[in-house]
């Protein structure tokens, strides 16, 4: 069946420190790829998103390219800020109506 | 876009009693899902909810624990019934963006606690 897998945290970083947040996936067909993030007290919402292999989505500096060769999605950014600190959810969405989410990676950030 | 609104946000349960969480949406959707995120861990679809029909479960969830109603295309309720301490978990209300965009809108969600 579809499956997403992301690294474990917590990931803890300074400010302006280079993240990456690993995420892989198995699915059949061409999935579309997401990064949601969940800032503390608040709902899910999404980041990015990549529709076709070697996309690219990109949103508040964060950005993932879809690679379909290794069947990943990793997030990465160049220097984070203690305002990204969030968990951060890798999630798929087939041709059906159900999306699929990772584990999520809670991220801290330290001034 | 789409802005939803669920209540309550937050509660404390007895065991064995019964909570219904509410879930509007400010624009006329087809689906709404219905996810539980337990503590420290990801989101679990319970159910996916369309107006007009029985609401579609996922493995592991039944309706006699998660009754599901969806009376019009901007609301729907899902009570979680006879409840454990296993059930404390957060409750989120869900759409999809139009256009066959997949991506997903989420309420705030609703946190269960349950003693």
């Amino acid at each position: 069946g579809n499956s997403v897998t992301q690294m474990e945290g917590p990931v803890t970083l300074s400010e302006e420190a280079f993240l990456t947040i690993n995420c892989t996936y198995t699915a059949t067909g061409y999935p579309s790829l997401f990064w949601y993030v969940q800032y503390p007290g608040e709902g899910l919402q999404l980041l990015l998103k990549a529709t076709k292999a070697d996309d690219k989505g990109s949103n508040k500096g964060f950005e993932a390219t879809y690679r379909k060769e290794t069947t990943s999605f990793h997030l990465e950014k160049g220097s984070v800020q203690v305002s990204d600190s969030a968990v951060y959810f890798c999630a798929l969405k087939t041709g059906g109506f159900k999306t699929i989410f990772g584990a999520g990676t809670r991220l801290f950030v330290k001034a | 876009s789409a802005v939803i609104s669920q209540k309550p946000s937050r509660d404390i349960c007895q065991r064995g009693t019964s909570l219904t969480i509410q879930c509007q949406v400010d624009s006329q959707v087809t689906m709404m899902f219905w996810y539980r995120q337990q503590p420290g861990q990801s989101l679990t679809l319970i159910a996916t909810a369309n107006q007009g029909s029985e609401a579609t479960y996922e493995s592991g969830f039944v309706i006699d624990k998660f009754p599901i109603s969806r009376p019009n295309l901007t609301f729907s309720t899902l009570t979680v019934s006879n409840m454990s301490p296993e059930d404390s978990s957060i409750y989120l209300c869900s759409v999809e963006g139009g256009a066959n965009t997949g991506e997903l809108f989420f309420g705030e969600g609703s946190r269960l606690t349950v003693l």
